[in-house]
């Protein structure tokens, strides 16, 4: 059973247009939300996360949106650049137990 | 600190080898977990240790896997024999209060 759902499954965007990648979840107890972003031959990279007290945290041009009576958060790229290109992940966890997403192959067209 | 160290980056066997992957965490995480990633199934989760003692090993394949962890430092991955299908990219990743780090990963290829 997949414990987190992501979507879309591949995205292409337009240099400088918003990104926006789904997940959503089941299991109330996750308490940490954590985006990861992979570049190919690398290692997933923490990028941004999120606990269930606030709906929003920005850094920089990454936003996550959540929402918690929903059960689903989102990643928002703000003016995606070629750079962006990549694959991301959400995750949950509750304590040190750790569940992914299937991945978002991200393509930013100059 | 360097982050996550893997070793080696890249291995290619043949079917029935031993395979041995090896992971230096992050000085002062106390979690540390073991990732397998394929096209097919994605990011899955191995096994965690907490502590150097391993807390859940749900996810490891079969008996053909092993791992342990013999001090805060250093953990290995064994495979013994390998199969093919267990072609795949090995990560290793640490945490200290939730933050999970990963390191570059293992590319295995068993022939």
């Amino acid at each position: 059973q997949q414990q987190v759902k992501q979507s879309p499954q591949s995205l292409i965007v337009q240099k400088g247009g918003i990104s926006i990648i789904n997940c959503a979840y089941e299991n109330t107890a996750f308490d940490y939300f954590p985006w990861y972003q992979q570049f190919p031959g690398k290692g997933p990279a923490l990028l941004i996360a999120i606990r269930p007290d606030v709906s929003e945290k920005k850094e920089g041009r990454f936003t996550i949106s959540f929402n918690k009576s929903a059960k689903q958060f989102s990643l928002h790229i703000m003016d995606s650049q070629p750079g962006d290109s990549a694959t991301y992940f959400c995750a949950a966890s509750t304590g040190n137990q750790f569940y992914f997403g299937t991945g978002t192959s991200l393509t930013v067209i100059p | 600190d360097a982050g996550v160290i893997q070793s080696p980056r890249h291995e290619v066997t043949e079917m029935g080898q031993e395979v041995t992957l090896r992971c230096k965490p992050i000085s002062g995480h106390d979690y540390l977990f073991w990732y397998r990633q394929t096209m097919m199934r994605g990011l899955e989760l191995l096994i965690y240790f907490n502590n150097n003692v391993p807390i859940d090993d749900s996810g490891m394949p079969e008996d053909r896997f092993s791992a342990k962890m013999p001090n805060a430092s250093f953990s290995t991955l064994k495979i013994q024999p390998s199969e093919p299908r267990d072609s795949a990219v090995y990560f290793c990743a640490s945490s200290y209060h939730n933050e999970q780090f990963f390191g570059p990963g293992t590319r295995l290829t068993v022939l």
